[in-house]
């Protein structure tokens, strides 16, 4: 069974901090990353994909790989109150399937 | 505008009686897939169709089937529906392979 595992939180941070999501993944063969957010009540979208190691930034947000590790984190820079979501790791097995995370419960702080 | 479009949106029922969600995305997307969300689960893939001509089973496949019988349609068939299928339901869809998909609203099915 392949797994993806995050801490479920709830992570509170202060408006303007950076905010850092973690996962882990069991299979060393994954091949592609993913964060997704999901606000309450709502379908999840995606905000970062990354497919080889090191870091990817996208505005405020920096996903890190580390296939070694097996480890990928996403990064929000100057965290706002829209930012207070779940965050959903994901990770592509082989070409076909895509496991999930159980999600991190994010809360920015005004 | 691009979407994936599900129906119903909510939906009550009794069990073993049969239903179908309708998915349908407008984007000329290959992939097409059906997750159920549950508390403390996460989502978990009911099935996955990389294209028209291949279909194969999630990580949770028990009770339901799925068709894809043209590219933009991607029904979720529940033939005899359980308590235990009380769940959030997310159609998605992407261009190729599990990459980068784009969700539906859900469907909020409880089953009696």
């Amino acid at each position: 069974q392949k797994e993806v595992e995050q801490n479920s939180g709830p992570l509170s941070v202060p408006e303007g901090a950076i905010a850092s999501l973690n996962c882990t993944y069991s299979d060393r063969g994954s091949q592609s990353f993913f964060w997704y957010r999901q606000y309450s009540g709502k379908s999840p979208e995606l905000i970062m994909s990354i497919y080889s190691n090191g870091d990817k930034e996208d505005g405020r947000f920096t996903a890190q790989l580390n296939k070694a590790s097996q480890y990928v984190s996403l990064l929000i820079r100057d965290s706002q109150p829209s930012d207070s979501a779940t965050y959903l790791c994901a990770v592509g097995f082989g070409n076909e399937k895509l496991t999930f995370g159980t999600g991190t419960r994010l809360t920015i702080i005004p | 505008e691009a979407q994936v479009t599900q129906n119903p949106r909510y939906l009550i029922t009794v069990t073993g009686k049969k239903l179908t969600v309708t998915c349908s995305q407008n984007m000329n997307h290959e992939y097409m897939s059906w997750y159920r969300q549950d508390p403390g689960l996460g989502l978990r893939q009911i099935y996955y169709s990389m294209n028209v001509e291949v279909t194969d089973k999630g990580d949770v496949p028990e009770g339901y089937k799925v068709s894809r019988k043209e590219k933009r349609n991607f029904p979720l068939i529940l033939e005899s529906p359980s308590p235990n299928q009380t769940s959030l339901y997310f159609c998605a869809s992407s261009l190729a392979g599990p990459h980068e998909q784009y969700f539906g609203p859900g469907t909020r099915l409880t089953v009696t």
